[in-house]
């Protein structure tokens, strides 16, 4: 069975800091890989998604993944940080097969706080 | 214009009740979805639906059963409701079929906080 796992419940960083969360996956194939960000009381908006190709991948508002399948993470990093980027952070993993028809497997999530 | 839409926002009802979630998307996507969130955060899905195909997580009761009127719309409809079933519950959708082998980003909706008295 999928599974991920994201280590830190809770992360502060000050302002302007450079942020690294990490992101562990266990899939038996090719695994889909995504961020999510939830703002308090929202939905969840796409960061980023690694389907194949280049390990480095691009998200909006400046966040950036690295895949590395030897180590099996997929960890979010952006060089710095603003106080609205505060917010609970997923990642995510989703099936190769069948299109990912059953779903995508969460992780519990890391709890971003920004100090000033 | 939103793109995966749910109403209502809030929901506040007694044990025993029977409620439903509606759930909309305009994105002309193939797939939609549910997903529980618990009180700590935790998502976890509970259907993919498809072109009338439903896949069900075997942990959900058959209290909850979705209902697809038509392609753009999810529904979910929850029998005795009960205290544990408070949560928020998220609709999301995702373009390609279930053969596509093709794993498409889902889109998310804001939420429904479902709140058992």
């Amino acid at each position: 069975a999928q599974s991920v796992t994201q280590p830190d419940i809770h992360i502060t960083v000050s302002e302007g800091a450079s942020l690294e969360l990490r992101c562990n996956y266990s899939y038996g194939a090719t695994p889909y890989l995504f961020w999510y960000v939830q703002s308090p009381g929202q939905g969840l908006q796409l960061l980023l998604k690694y389907f194949s190709g280049d390990t480095l991948v691009q998200g909006i508002k400046g966040f950036e993944a690295e895949f590395k399948r030897s180590q099996s993470s997929f960890n979010l990093r952006k060089p710095s940080v603003h106080w609205s980027d505060a917010a609970e952070y997923f990642c995510a993993v989703g099936g190769a097969y069948s299109g990912g028809a059953d779903g995508l497997t969460f992780g519990k999530g890391t709890h971003l706080i920004i100090q000033p | 214009d939103t793109a995966v839409s749910q109403t209502p926002k809030y929901l506040v009802t007694q044990m025993g009740n029977d409620k439903s979630i509606k759930c909309e998307q305009n994105l002309g996507h193939d797939t939609m979805y549910w997903y529980k969130q618990d009180s700590k955060k935790f998502l976890k899905i509970m259907f993919s639906y498809n072109n009338k195909e439903l896949i069900i997580n075997e942990t959900v009761p058959n209290r909850f059963s979705p209902k697809s009127p038509d392609k753009a719309h999810l529904n979910l409809h929850i029998n005795s409701l009960e205290l544990g079933d408070s949560a928020v519950y998220f609709c999301a959708s995702s373009q390609g079929g279930w053969d596509s082998h093709s794993n498409q980003p889902q889109h998310f909706g804001d939420g429904t906080r479902l709140s058992i008295l």
